[in-house]
């Protein structure tokens, strides 16, 4: 079975500094990497996904990841984050053989202060 | 109108009765899923299925029941609710050829069990 770690569980940055939220897997075949954002009292909505091609994808609101295979991470990036971006991020992956179900990891808590 | 819709959006119960949380969707998906959310544990499976006559268990699936009446109808059960089953309950739908392993989360049910 798959496993998803998410190693930092609350980051607090200021406005206009960067971004790196990590992801890794654990799982031996091929996999969908996604990043689902949760804002406060919403929802979860998909942020950015990696099915093939360049392993570098882009997102909405200026956040992209970059899959890298060797080292079975997926880690989210943004160059200047908003107070608007203060939310939850998770990370979730699903192999491409047997059910495909979603394994989320635990969540990243974010905190941009103004 | 949002394309998953989940009833009620908050309910507090006692230990011992039987609760059903509900999920409709328009988005014409196959696949539904039942993830309950808890703090510093991200989302965990519940139930899924990949249409009206699959329907499988998740990593969490003890003391839950489901009942997928129609591709767009999928309900979750507490047979017995107990304290512990208290948490965020989100309902996902996923389906399609480029969307197939994307999902797509209604607002989720908040559940007290005193």
């Amino acid at each position: 079975a798959q496993s998803v770690s998410q190693h930092n569980h609350h980051v607090i940055l200021s406005e206009a500094a960067s971004l790196e939220l990590g992801c890794n897997y654990s799982y031996g075949g091929t996999v969908n990497l996604f990043w689902y954002v949760q804002y406060p009292g919403q929802h979860l909505q998909l942020l950015l996904k990696y099915f093939s091609g360049d392993p570098l994808v882009k997102g909405i609101k200026g956040f992209e990841a970059e899959f890298i295979k060797s080292k079975f991470s997926f880690n989210l990036r943004k160059p200047s984050v908003q107070w608007s971006d203060t939310a939850e991020y998770f990370c979730a992956v699903t192999p491409l053989t047997g059910r495909r179900a979603l394994t989320f990891g635990s969540g990243t808590r974010l905190q941009v202060q103004p | 109108d949002a394309d998953v819709t989940q009833t009620p959006r908050n309910r507090i119960t006692k230990t011992g009765k039987r609760i059903m949380l509900e999920c409709s969707q328009t988005k014409g998906h196959d696949r539904m899923y039942w993830y309950r959310q808890d703090p510093g544990l991200g989302l965990r499976l519940i139930y899924y299925s990949f249409d009206v006559k699959d329907i499988n268990k998740g990593e969490i699936s003890d003391g839950y029941s489901v009942s997928r009446q129609a591709q767009a109808k999928f309900s979750l059960s507490l047979e017995s609710a107990i304290p512990n089953q208290t948490a965020l309950y989100f309902c996902a739908t996923g389906g399609g050829q480029r969307t197939t392993h994307t999902q797509y989360f209604g607002p989720g049910t908040r559940l007290t069990v005193l």
